[in-house]
């Protein structure tokens, strides 16, 4: 079965510093997909960066970063000059067979604070 | 604007009653996805509907249950509310493809908060 691990429950950076949020995960399937999500005091979740199990090269988006270590089953997320409005709960996800229509299976979530 | 419509946004009711949640996917989306996040706690995978039928089932409690109708639309409905019941409830719909393979990305509405008192 599926699992997502995020051990960090918090987590504070200063503001414009690189920080990086844990995440690890267990599955059989050789095809996967891990996705990071933002959840803002508002609620909603917002989409970050994903990366696939064939993918060759870590994803970037702007200021995030994937760090995928395959053989060490971790899918770490880099932000990097953090900003104050990057303070919000961070999800890692994870789908088997990620070209399908299959659930997202979520880890706990890490709270990161940036402080000024 | 994620383009998913979920109603209410906040719903505050009373153990024992039944509420209903509703779900616009995004325009030709034919996935919908539900999630409960309790407080504090990571989404949990509820149900999911692919054009009318039910496609999986996660930790769905037999007091709820779902259907997509026709136009695609879903409604969520929980009965015999009880106090640990309160949560946020998203829905989500498969959205745009990114990567090499194409990876599907669920894209989440805005959420229905409920309240059970």
């Amino acid at each position: 079965a599926q699992k997502i691990t995020q051990t960090q429950p918090g987590m504070f950076v200063q503001e414009k510093e690189a920080v990086t949020l844990d995440c690890t995960y267990d599955t059989s399937d050789p095809s996967y997909g891990l996705f990071w999500y933002k959840q803002p005091s508002s609620g909603e979740m917002i989409f970050l960066i994903y990366q696939g199990s064939y993918d060759q090269q870590n994803a970037t988006e702007g200021r995030y970063s994937l760090n995928f270590q395959k053989a060490r089953k971790s899918a770490n997320l880099v932000i990097s000059a953090s900003q104050l409005g990057d303070s919000a709960m961070y999800f890692c996800a994870m789908r088997e067979q990620p070209s399908g229509n299959t659930p997202l299976v979520f880890g706990k979530g890490t709270r990161l604070s940036v402080i000024a | 604007d994620s383009g998913v419509t979920q109603t209410p946004k906040h719903l505050i009711t009373a153990t024992g009653q039944r509420v209903t949640l509703r779900c616009s996917p995004r325009s030709g989306d034919l996935s919908v996805y539900w999630y409960q996040q309790s407080l504090d706690q990571g989404l949990q995978f509820l149900i999911q509907y692919y054009n009318g039928e039910e496609r999986a089932k996660g930790n769905i409690l037999e007091r709820f249950s779902a259907q997509q109708f026709p136009d695609l639309h879903s409604e969520l409905n929980l009965s015999s509310l009880e106090l640990g019941d309160s949560a946020l409830y998203f829905c989500a719909s498969s959205a745009h493809r990114v990567g090499g393979t194409g990876a599907n990305v669920l894209t989440f509405g805005a959420g229905s908060r409920l309240t059970v008192l």
